[in-house]
Order: C-alpha cells, then structure tokens, then sequence
C-alpha cells in the first residue's frame, strides 16, 4: 500500500524558515518524482516545486523559486522542501505527491493528507 | 500561456450528467489530469492521460480533450461525488506544473 505523509509544518514570523519532510512508503521511491502542490485558505491547488526520481533535476513555481528549496533522500524513502524568506502569502496547506514516472509528469497519483504552514507574526 | 481556466461553480441532480471543462493553449500539447478535492481528505487523483482510471475510481467517471479543452465527465452524479474538481497539466516549457482554479460541483 502506497503511503505519503507530510510533516514540518508550524507558525512561523514573516522572514522566517521551515523545513517540510514527507516520508513515502509502498513503491520504489527512487523511480519517481515527487511533487509539493499548497492550497491557501480558501483558493485552488498551487504547484511549488518537483524533484526527479534520482533527484538530479528540480524544478520551481515562480512564486517560490530563490526562496524555497527541494531535496530528497532516497536511502530514506523522504523528500524535503526547505523554505526560507516566508512571507504571509505562503500561508497554506502544502501537499506532497507522488508522480507517475522518473521525470516531470502532470499525473500525480498518492497524495498525502498535508500538513499546515502559517506565516504570521 | 501557461494557465489553465475552469468554470468556478457547477450543480447537477443527482443521476444526471455533468461535464467540468479545462481550457488552456498547453492542453493542445499536454494531456490534462484531473483531482477531486473534498474538505479534511487528501486529494484524489480520478482521471489522467487520454482517459485512464485509477483503480477503483468509478467508470462514471470519464476524460475527454479536443483542441484547448480537456472534459471530464460524471454520468450519472452521486452525491458522494460533490467535492472541488481541479485539472493540472505541464505548462509549454514541459518541466513546470499548473492547475486550473478548481470547480466546485454540487450535486443536487
């Protein structure tokens, strides 16, 4: 049985940092990408970064990118999303996904339940 | 452009038949797939590719694309089936992600 499980998140200052993990288990992780997608209150789903299955490319919605980082360790079954420079409209519930294949897919088919992130002082 | 538009709102009865549409130029190169969103559950992927179900996602449940336009289609609408749909594709660089603002479907 595929599993995702996302956790890290907290209340954070504007300015601040966090760093998110999300723990897979059920398939090979190495073989593919994984994604984190984040919902606002109360807006739609929001792409933020993917990472290929060997972790060799990494890719950044313009919102996040410079200030957000992603990263994974295959030995452990976990893919991060480090954030630094938060800002209040970073506010949300992030996801973290499971993609189809080793590279960028649209498709992602295991989602985790999310785990909340406030940026407030 | 990269962006994907959806209706905001639908309703259908219950029984019937509803179509929630996805409009973008990167859809004329990049199958959309499709999510059903209900409150406190993690997203559920119900349609990808030219019109695949995971499994045990019901056959109510089925996709369609034509030109700028991917479909997904309900028929026969259950209430178990009013949630938040959102269509993703690949943007026309290929590497980037966008969703579509999502439609709320009530199922009368």
């Amino acid at each position: 049985e595929v599993n995702v499980v996302e956790s890290g998140g907290d209340l954070v200052q504007p300015g601040g940092s966090l760093r998110l993990s999300c723990a897979a288990s059920g398939f090979t992780f190495s073989s593919y990408a994984m994604t984190w997608v984040r919902q606002a209150p109360g807006k739609g789903l929001e792409w933020v970064s993917t990472i290929s299955g060997t972790g060799g490319s990494t890719y950044y919605g313009d919102s996040v990118k410079g200030r957000f980082t992603i990263s994974r360790d295959n030995s452990k079954n976990t893919v991060f999303l480090q954030m630094s420079s938060l800002r209040a409209d970073d506010t949300a519930l992030y996801y973290c996904a499971k993609g189809v294949r080793v590279v960028v897919s649209a498709t992602q088919d295991y989602w985790g339940q999310g785990t909340l992130v406030t940026v407030s002082s | 452009s990269s962006e994907l538009t959806q209706d905001p709102a639908l309703s259908v009865a219950l029984g019937q038949t509803v179509k929630i549409t996805c409009r973008g130029d990167t859809l004329r190169s990049h199958f959309a797939s499709w999510y059903q969103l209900k409150p406190g559950q993690a997203p559920l992927l119900v349609i990808y590719g030219k019109n695949n179900r995971p499994s045990g996602i019901p056959d109510r449940f089925s996709g369609s694309s034509s030109g700028d336009t991917a479909s997904l289609t309900i028929t026969g609408a259950q209430a178990e089936d009013d949630a938040d749909y959102y269509c993703n594709s690949r943007d026309t660089s290929g590497n980037h992600l966008v969703f579509g603002g999502g439609t709320k479907l009530t199922v009368l």
